[in-house]
């Protein structure tokens, strides 16, 4: 089954303490991307990546690190996580032709709380 | 980048069908629309796109106004199950037309009562 995995799904942590979130996908998608969800303020982008060791800055990139060694995995880095991280994580991919680039398969999410 | 205007909530009940409008105005000549939904404690899910002509799949047909300043998506039998917040978007070039992000406006969120 063609899918997004994102591990965990839940955590709770404390300011400062470094974490990652993982994003896996198994449909060999050149394009990932890492959005955090936040009421009002609706999905916005924090990091994407074009392929294996090519990654830019999305909208909201403050306070991340992302690295994409292999194509299927797109870990998203918070080295010291701060409260204002606290949200809902969503990683997306896509591939394929121009149009279908845009159409973009999301995981479950992980909801982040950071004390 | 385009921006697209929708209604906050839409109302529906099971077994109808249900027009979501999406304004878009401002649309270039090679934006594509896409729909996508976000089912409660969900990551958004695709749910079709087009150019210029009317589109159909397994869940939704998408009709495009001639203009292209408009569009509606169209679910035929509303279930529970479709109860969602339903983006419309419109491909956003990014910088060098290299980034495919998805710019989020706040949706449609569509009740369907049984």
């Amino acid at each position: 089954e063609a899918q997004v995995t994102q591990n965990p799904r839940y955590l709770i942590t404390v300011t400062g303490k470094k974490l990652t979130v993982t994003c896996s996908q198994n449909m060999n998608h050149e394009y990932m991307s890492w959005y955090r969800q936040d009421p009002g303020l609706g999905l916005r982008q924090i990091y994407y990546s074009m392929n294996v060791e090519v990654t830019d800055k999305g909208d909201v990139p403050e306070g991340y690190k992302v690295s994409r060694k292999e194509k299927r995995n797109f870990p998203l880095i918070l080295e010291s996580p701060s409260p204002n991280q606290t949200s809902l994580y969503f990683c997306a991919s896509s591939g394929g032709t121009d149009s279908s680039l845009y159409t973009q398969y999301f995981g479950p999410g992980t909801r982040l709380t950071v004390l | 980048d385009a921006k697209t205007t929708q209604p906050n909530s839409m109302e529906s009940n099971e077994e109808e069908p249900v027009h979501l409008p999406c304004n878009h105005s401002t649309i270039s000549g090679t934006d594509y629309i896409h729909w996508y939904r976000q089912l409660p404690s969900q990551g958004p899910e695709y749910v079709i796109h087009g150019l210029t002509s009317n589109v159909n799949n397994r869940m939704a047909s998408l009709a495009i106004a001639e203009d292209r300043k408009s569009s509606t998506l169209i679910l035929h039998r509303a279930t529970l199950r479709d109860a969602a917040v339903y983006y419309c978007i419109l491909r956003d070039k990014g910088r060098g037309g290299s980034n495919y992000k998805l710019t989020f406006g706040k949706g449609t969120l569509l009740t369907v009562n049984p």
